[in-house]
């Protein structure tokens, strides 16, 4: 069974950082995609994130482009996501997904149950 | 970016019925489309990718349809479980994107 355990969210200044982390098992890692998807309270889904199989190729939204960082380990099997020069409206429920990867895109086939990151003084 | 539409916004109906929800694309992207449905507090949860390919488990009473730019998810006879929002996804290119959602209530 697949099993995604989001962690690392909470409260966080503008301008902060935190780091999210995703523990993954139940499927072989190396060979899927992942992403970060958010959630704004009560909103729609905002694709954030996405990192290949291997790592070696990574795509994301422009809204975080520059401020978020993803990253694979396929050894230990966790994926992460640095946040940096965090605001307001980064202010959300933050899902891992396995995501497939389709080299232009992907769709998610299996998500955690997220973890709340609120922005704010 | 691909931006993706949903309506309606809401659909109220009761159990046993049937819906259809739309979804359009701002262009043209084959069948690259998946269906997720989210019941609150919980996480998503793909129903349709390939625009008409149901997951493994998902009843045949959810059907996807479309190519193009234009997408139907529909969903006969209509249970408890059911009632949710519903949202339509494109992958043919990055960035991902996501319709608006259309939530299916109980009327």
């Amino acid at each position: 069974e697949v099993q995604l355990l989001e962690s690392g969210g909470g409260l966080v200044q503008p301008g902060g950082s935190l780091r999210l982390s995703c523990a993954a098992s139940g499927f072989a890692f190396v060979n899927d995609g992942m992403s970060w998807v958010r959630q704004s309270p009560g909103k729609g889904l905002e694709w954030v994130a996405f990192i290949s199989g291997r790592g070696d190729r990574t795509n994301y939204a422009d809204s975080v482009k520059g401020r978020f960082t993803i990253s694979k380990d396929n050894f230990k099997y966790t994926v992460d996501l640095q946040m940096s020069s965090l605001r307001a409206d980064d202010t959300a429920v933050y899902y891992c997904a396995k995501t497939y990867d389709y080299v232009s895109g992907g769709y998610s086939d299996a998500w955690g149950q997220g973890t709340l990151v609120t922005v704010s003084s | 970016d691909i931006v993706m539409t949903q309506s309606p916004a809401t659909l109220s109906v009761s159990p046993g019925e049937t819906v259809t929800l739309s979804c359009r694309a701002s262009q043209a992207i084959r069948a690259d489309v998946a269906w997720y449905k989210q019941r609150p507090g919980q996480a998503p949860r793909l129903l349709v990718y390939a625009a008409s390919s149901n997951v493994m488990g998902i009843p045949a009473r959810f059907r996807g349809s479309g190519s193009g730019s234009d997408f139907t998810l529909t969903i006969t006879s209509l249970q408890s479980d059911d009632f949710a929002v519903y949202f339509c996804q494109q992958y043919n290119r990055w960035p991902l994107t996501f319709g608006g959602g259309t939530k299916v209530e109980i009327k």
